[in-house]
């Protein structure tokens, strides 16, 4: 069974700083790794998705790595800015026809001014 | 595109009564998804449709709740009777094919 571990939970850092976010799973099967940002009371947006076969993904300050081998993406945000404050969502697609999502729980960001 | 539209926005309900969430999905979009999420146990996919039929209700969790996609523009999802430990944000996704999810603001659902 595929699980999915952010970790932290949570994060508090200052403007300016470059940081990473962890997702983990645990099955290499995948077929791509999607991370989301979810503002407080809002639904996910899409940031960035990697598909099995690519090793990273890049928008603008967002690059995201993908290692199947390992079961492990990092998203890192360089130069952090208060308005990224929100929670990171990273979720699994299954290698089979499903197009289920397995999510993890999250990290909770919050850039301080 | 004005993105995934989902509605009502909030729904405030008693134990029994029915509930009907809808959402209208990106013009285009040939999948659609249904989402719950709780603090206990974070996102969980509910059903999802391919081409307005059903092809995943595994997530669906009783026989309360149900899916329909009469067309490519029109989803709902209903809970009949409805129950406190329904209370929760149920959120409508769509997407192409393989591609990104795209998903809606969510309907937030409290069951007194």
């Amino acid at each position: 069974k595929q699980e999915v571990t952010q970790i932290p939970a949570a994060l508090s850092v200052p403007e300016g700083e470059n940081l990473v976010l962890n997702c983990s799973f645990t099955d290499s099967a995948i077929y791509n790794l999607q991370w989301f940002r979810q503002d407080p009371g809002k639904g996910l947006t899409s940031l960035l998705l990697i598909q099995s076969s690519q090793r990273e993904q890049t928008s603008g300050r967002l690059n995201a790595s993908l290692d199947k081998s390992s079961g492990r993406s990092t998203l890192y945000i360089a130069a952090s800015q208060p308005g990224d404050s929100a929670t990171y969502l990273c979720a699994v697609r299954r290698v089979d026809s499903s197009y289920k999502l397995i999510f993890g729980s999250g990290t909770r960001l919050l850039v301080r001014p | 595109d004005a993105g995934v539209i989902q509605s009502p926005r909030h729904e405030v309900t008693e134990m029994g009564q029915e509930v009907t969430l809808r959402c209208k999905p990106i013009s285009g979009h040939d999948y659609l998804f249904w989402y719950r999420q709780t603090m206990m146990r974070g996102l969980e996919l509910l059903i999802y449709f391919n081409n307005n039929v059903p092809i995943d209700d595994s997530g669906m969790p009783e026989d309360r709740f149900s899916a329909k996609m009469p067309n490519a523009s029109f989803s709902t999802l209903k809970i009949q009777p409805s129950e406190p430990r329904d209370s929760a944000v149920y959120f409508c996704a769509s997407s192409l094919q393989a591609g990104k999810k795209f998903f809606g603001p969510g309907t937030r659902l409290t069951v007194l």
